[in-house]
């Protein structure tokens, strides 16, 4: 039973970039949730993902937007980069409640440069 | 004011050391309380979910007191397999699973 698969695992971009990171969610699971991890700093919600729909968002700019497809699977992207945005960017997927827990997945380290 | 706070550390002990950690959390509304365990550049995992009445999994231990809005994760016999950054969690008042993650405790174990 595969987990919450994430590509691509690492990234360089450069300032003003647009970048797409994608997340497939642990098989059974439906609702996707994406996380930005700053070194030494713990993850930090950005928006989460429920058929098809944005259901919940964090503070983050409109520059971070996401999708989510008919399979669950889901795609976050943030448009106009800065060397800030450089992070571990995380997916994790859940029930529609979480109760029965969340699984992240590896994550995406992203450079900006 | 942070949603959830702990301090970062580190907390250097030796083996076999007992080693507490303590978190605060703001919203008086929160459901669901986590501890979580990150090692270096890798994705947290759960370590165990955090009840009023106390819960114990092996040599670990959290505590929950809700009047507080205080949580605290106690490790025992600390092994060398425990150095890692341990996240207090805490899910939102709404019931959608959206995760307020602390800062992090990093804990070094040393022979």
């Amino acid at each position: 039973d595969a987990g919450v698969t994430q590509s691509p695992t690492h990234l360089i971009k450069t300032r003003g970039q647009q970048v797409t990171l994608r997340c497939s969610p642990k098989s059974g699971h439906d609702t996707v949730s994406w996380y930005q991890q700053a070194l030494g700093q713990g993850p930090q919600f950005i928006f989460q993902y429920y058929e098809e729909e944005e259901r919940q968002r964090g503070n983050f700019p409109d520059r971070f937007s996401g999708h989510q497809f008919p399979n669950y699977s889901s795609e976050l992207n943030v448009n106009a980069l800065l060397l800030g945005d450089s992070a571990l960017y995380l997916c994790a997927s859940s029930g529609p409640t979480g109760d029965n827990g969340y699984t992240f997945g590896s994550g995406t380290r992203l450079t900006v440069v | 004011r942070k949603e959830v706070e702990q301090d970062p550390g580190p907390f250097n002990v030796p083996e076999g050391a007992t080693v507490a950690f303590n978190c605060t959390y703001s919203n008086s509304a929160s459901q669901s309380f986590f501890w979580y365990r990150q090692d270096c550049r890798k994705e947290p995992k759960l370590l165990m979910s955090v009840y009023s009445s106390g819960n114990e999994d092996g040599r670990f231990t959290a505590q929950l007191n809700r009047a507080s809005q205080y949580i605290s994760l106690l490790i025992r016999d600390s092994k060398l397999s425990d150095s890692a950054t341990y996240l207090c969690v805490v899910s939102g008042s709404s019931n959608t699973g959206k995760l307020i993650f602390g800062q992090g405790t990093t804990l070094q174990v040393k022979p």
